[in-house]
């Protein structure tokens, strides 16, 4: 295994529109985290999953965001109506266990327009 | 509320000069600590997890140290490099048992040939 995936790297969509990015974690790992980093900025919380149970979801994540990992495997992150200030960069990491150390993936740049 | 803060958020040395970037921490009751590198437009790298217990961990070049009564943890890079030039971010997982990291703002480093 090569480490955490994520796809696509970019996307470009038009205010309004519904997204939908992917992660593919490291394949023993059961913990999934979602992060979003604005420029200049550290990465900010999202949501994390435990297997398939999404076990936390931070204020951040608003109701059009979703996030889902129906297999405990790989999981999707969509946002809907998209806005402006969704703008972003959207990282997934894994973890083998609580409190180990965290792998992160090249993360997909969403520019709203 | 675990506040993580780093300074100097950007930082330019000539190369061969070592160099300390600070992490400071609000919430002493941590479970761990995660140094990351950051290159322009990428994901994140993990560079070193120092657990609670420890007061320091090493790899190559690398060396965070870790001081929980005070706050604060280094990342100390030896003969740095232009190879180096990143921004580097420090996290620390929610809780006891450490799931969500909350990550300083990163400080930015430039290593002059």
């Amino acid at each position: 295994d090569t480490g955490v995936s994520q796809d696509p790297r970019h996307k470009i969509t038009k205010r309004g529109q519904n997204v939908t990015f992917r992660c593919d974690p490291i394949s023993e790992h059961n913990r999934l985290y979602w992060y979003r980093q604005t420029l200049g900025q550290g990465p900010e919380f999202l949501t994390y999953f435990q297997n398939e149970a999404q076990l936390e979801k931070s204020r951040l994540l608003s109701d059009r965001f979703s996030a889902e990992r129906p297999k405990g495997s790989f999981s999707t992150l969509e946002i809907q109506r998209t806005e402006q200030g969704d703008s972003a960069m959207y990282l997934c990491a894994s973890s083998l266990l609580a409190g180990a150390e965290q792998y992160f993936g090249p993360g997909t740049r969403l520019t709203v327009t | 509320k675990q506040e993580v803060t780093q300074i100097p958020a950007a930082l330019s040395v000539p190369e061969g000069e070592n160099l300390v970037l600070n992490c400071s921490f609000t919430d002493s009751a941590i479970y761990n600590l995660q140094w990351f590198r950051q290159d322009p437009g990428k994901g994140l790298t993990s560079l070193l997890l120092i657990q609670s217990s420890q007061r320091e961990q090493t790899s190559g070049r690398l060396n965070a140290s870790l001081d929980k009564s005070s706050g604060r943890s280094t990342l100390y890079i030896a003969a740095s490099q232009p190879g180096d030039s990143a921004t580097y971010l420090c996290a620390i997982p929610k809780g006891n048992a450490g799931n969500m990291l909350t990550f300083g703002g990163g400080t930015r480093l430039m290593v002059k040939p």
